[in-house]
């Protein structure tokens, strides 16, 4: 069955780095674009980044711009969210929502997104 | 960016009321709206998404509508298992932001 399963969560001191994975089963994974969300503790849904199905194209969310990066490899069926200068305010459950509309170097046409969600993996920064 | 402002923020109702929830974007976002339901621990659950085609599988008490920068999530008919929280979000473009969420209890 289609599925998507993130780890890599834990608890981090500010100011260090965690890499989150997330990898797919059940679906041709190099057809997708994949995002990450989050979504700190009691709070709402904050859309994070978004990687087009090449890898080539990517977006991000100002509050993350310049220290997370998001990257994936087709032929591992996994998508990444590396995190760096982590502070306390990225406290927050991530999860990598699959995205079925058509996202390459000439734009994102949207189509059928966020379907399909897995779990989510906790991250906590905390000194 | 667009901002997205759902309301109300909470809600409560009878079992077999008709239940309105309203997302507005800031700017026009065609159709390009998204509703989630979320209940509590578990993962969001992508109900309604070009503002008004149904996810396969929920129930039909369930129906979006809207266009351009007013939007609509509406449950005919209020069940025990419908507490959750709502959230619109858009994807005509990045940022693909969220509205704040509607926490929606039973009286």
């Amino acid at each position: 069955q289609v599925q998507l399963v993130e780890s890599g969560g834990g608890v981090v001191q500010p100011g260090r780095s965690l890499r989150l994975s997330c990898a797919a089963s059940g679906f041709t994974f190099s057809r997708y674009a994949m995002h990450w969300v989050r979504q700190a503790p009691g709070k709402g849904l904050e859309w994070v980044a978004v990687i087009s199905y090449d890898g080539r194209t990517t977006y991000y969310a100002d509050s993350v711009k310049g220290r997370f990066t998001i990257s994936r490899d087709n032929s591992k069926n996994t998508v990444y969210l590396q995190m760096n200068s982590l502070k306390s305010d990225d406290t927050a459950v991530y999860y990598c929502p699959r995205d079925g509309s058509h996202f390459d170097s000439s734009g994102y046409y949207p189509s059928d997104p966020f379907d399909i969600w897995g779990q989510g993996t906790m991250v906590t920064v905390s000194s | 960016d667009i901002q997205m402002t759902q309301s109300p923020s909470s809600l409560s109702a009878s079992v077999g009321d008709r239940v309105t929830i309203t997302c507005r974007a800031s700017q026009g976002i065609s159709n390009y709206l998204v509703w989630y339901q979320q209940k509590p621990g578990k993962v969001p659950k992508r109900l309604i998404y070009a503002a008004s085609t149904f996810q396969s599988g929920v129930p039909s008490r369930f129906s979006g509508s809207g266009s351009g920068t007013d939007f609509t999530l509406t449950i005919s008919s209020l069940q025990p298992e419908d507490v959750a929280t709502y959230y619109c979000q858009k994807y005509n473009i990045a940022p693909f932001t969220f509205g704040q969420g509607t926490r929606l209890e039973i009286k």
